[in-house]
């Protein structure tokens, strides 16, 4: 069973560019998460998409906006880049059910992302 | 507000020794999981171990287990038999129904040597 995949692996920008990073889950998983490991502030919960809407947010300015497709995989962009942004960004799928108590995430190999 | 930590940044044990990494929480939620993450030099997070809440037993995968202890909010992972493989980065998670985001620790870089 193939894990969850994303793609670029590297990608290099500059200030002030947009970037699309995107991902595809495992297959029957219907959320994916994306969190943010930047150098020093450890890994960070950005967006949780499930069946295709945006379901929780964490702390980071409305730049970063994603969006779930009917196939299940996902964007993650981010307008207005800032050299901070310079991070790995990680997605994980998972088969979240409101009726269990909680879900295992299984994470994509991330997207290194420069910004020069 | 929902914290873990990591107290130990760096730990090292040696070849077929057992060594254990500990991790405390904070929350306020009565039902929550909790997990052990694996990021080698690949930085791929890879999934160790995880352990309900509601559980009693702790929960143990080969040559992994954890002690958890609910009342002391404290989730400890124990590697036996270490292996040069198992070199990484371990990070200690929980999330809990409500938002399902993981809330990470900082992280314990382990070293293996022979």
């Amino acid at each position: 069973e193939a894990g969850v995949t994303q793609s670029p692996t590297h990608l290099i920008k500059t200030r002030g560019q947009q970037v699309t990073l995107r991902c595809s889950p495992i297959s029957g998983h219907t959320s994916v998460y994306w969190y943010q490991q930047a150098l020093g502030l450890g890994l960070q919960f950005l967006l949780w998409y499930d069946e295709g809407e945006e379901r929780n947010r964490g702390n980071f300015p409305p730049r970063f906006s994603g969006r779930q497709f009917p196939n299940y995989s996902s964007e993650l962009n981010v307008n207005a880049l800032e050299l901070e942004d310079s991070a790995l960004y990680l997605c994980a799928s998972s088969l979240w059910v409101e009726t269990q108590s909680t879900d295992t995430q299984y994470f994509g190999p991330g997207t290194r992302l420069t910004v020069l | 507000a929902q914290t873990v930590t990591q107290s130990q940044p760096e730990m090292s044990v040696q070849e077929a020794e057992t060594v254990t990494l500990s991790c405390t929480y904070d929350t306020s939620e009565s039902d929550y999981y909790l997990f052990w993450y694996k990021q080698p030099p690949s930085r791929q997070m890879i999934l160790v171990i995880r352990q309900e809440a509601y559980k009693q037993q702790n929960a143990t995968e080969n040559r992994f287990s954890v002690n958890f202890q609910k009342a002391a909010k404290s989730f400890s992972l124990k590697i036996s038999d270490s292996q040069l493989g198992d070199a990484a980065m371990y990070f200690c998670a929980f999330n809990t129904g409500t938002a399902s985001k993981l809330t990470f620790g900082t992280g314990t870089r382990l070293q293996v040597t022979l």
